[in-house]
């Protein structure tokens, strides 16, 4: 199975803040990387696929980039409503498999 | 608007079994594959199980195989999965998830997810 390493696992960071959030996969899966937003007591929500695709809705301050291993996911400037928990998952293979996180909290 | 409604979910005996059901408003699941995917708690997403369109392809993962069965009746506009000899392990928040195939070899993502069922596997 492809393991899917998030780092950091929490940072704590202020409204407006520029966030920046790396997905690291054990071997290359091209471009098949998404990355979902899961607030609490909630589903997770498709914020980006394929890389660096915006999802219908998502607002444009949110970006991916990256390709074979190392991809990034982006906030430009965090608004209140996104803190919350932010999962990476590749579909290159299966079983398509999860970061284990990373928890956007407030400083 | 797309809803998935999640049911079945309850605590259930280590060795015992469970059916989840998975209904959708807003949609009609026989043109789509389906997921199952599980959360246990304070913990992070693991994929469960895949089905095809028509129900003659199915995935599991490693930790379940043998022991869950994914099902559709598109009749219905209804997915299920069948739990048998559960373990603590398996306790989870369990999500349907339609699967967005967005080329033609399969890579996809989770396009709408229900709100989940607590499955609680304790003595």
């Amino acid at each position: 199975d492809i393991q899917m390493t998030q780092s950091p696992s929490s940072l704590s960071v202020s409204v407006g803040d520029r966030v920046t959030i790396t997905c690291r996969a054990s071997q290359s899966i091209s471009r098949y990387l998404n990355w979902y937003q899961q607030k609490i007591g909630k589903a997770p929500n498709l914020l980006i696929y394929a890389a660096s695709s915006l999802q219908t809705g998502v607002p444009s301050r949110f970006s991916g980039s990256g390709s074979g291993t190392d991809f990034t996911l982006t906030i430009s400037s965090l608004q209140p409503e996104d803190f919350a928990t932010y999962y990476c998952q590749q579909t290159y293979s299966t079983p398509p498999t999860f970061g284990q996180g990373t928890n956007v909290e407030i400083k | 608007e797309v809803q998935l409604l999640e049911s079945g979910g309850n605590l259930v005996q280590p060795g015992g079994s469970l059916r989840l059901s998975c209904a959708a408003s807003g949609l009609t699941l026989s043109y789509y594959a389906l997921s199952w995917v599980r959360q246990a708690p304070g913990k992070g997403l693991e994929w469960v199980s895949d089905i095809s369109a028509s129900g003659g392809s199915t995935d599991y993962a490693d930790s379940v195989k043998g022991r869950f069965t994914i099902s559709r009746d598109n009749s219905k506009n209804t997915l299920y999965l069948q739990m048998n000899s559960l373990r603590a392990e398996d306790t989870a928040l369990y999500y349907c998830a339609k699967r967005y195939n967005y080329d033609s070899s399969g890579h996809h993502y989770f396009e709408y997810w229900g709100q989940g069922t607590l499955v609680t596997v304790s003595s």
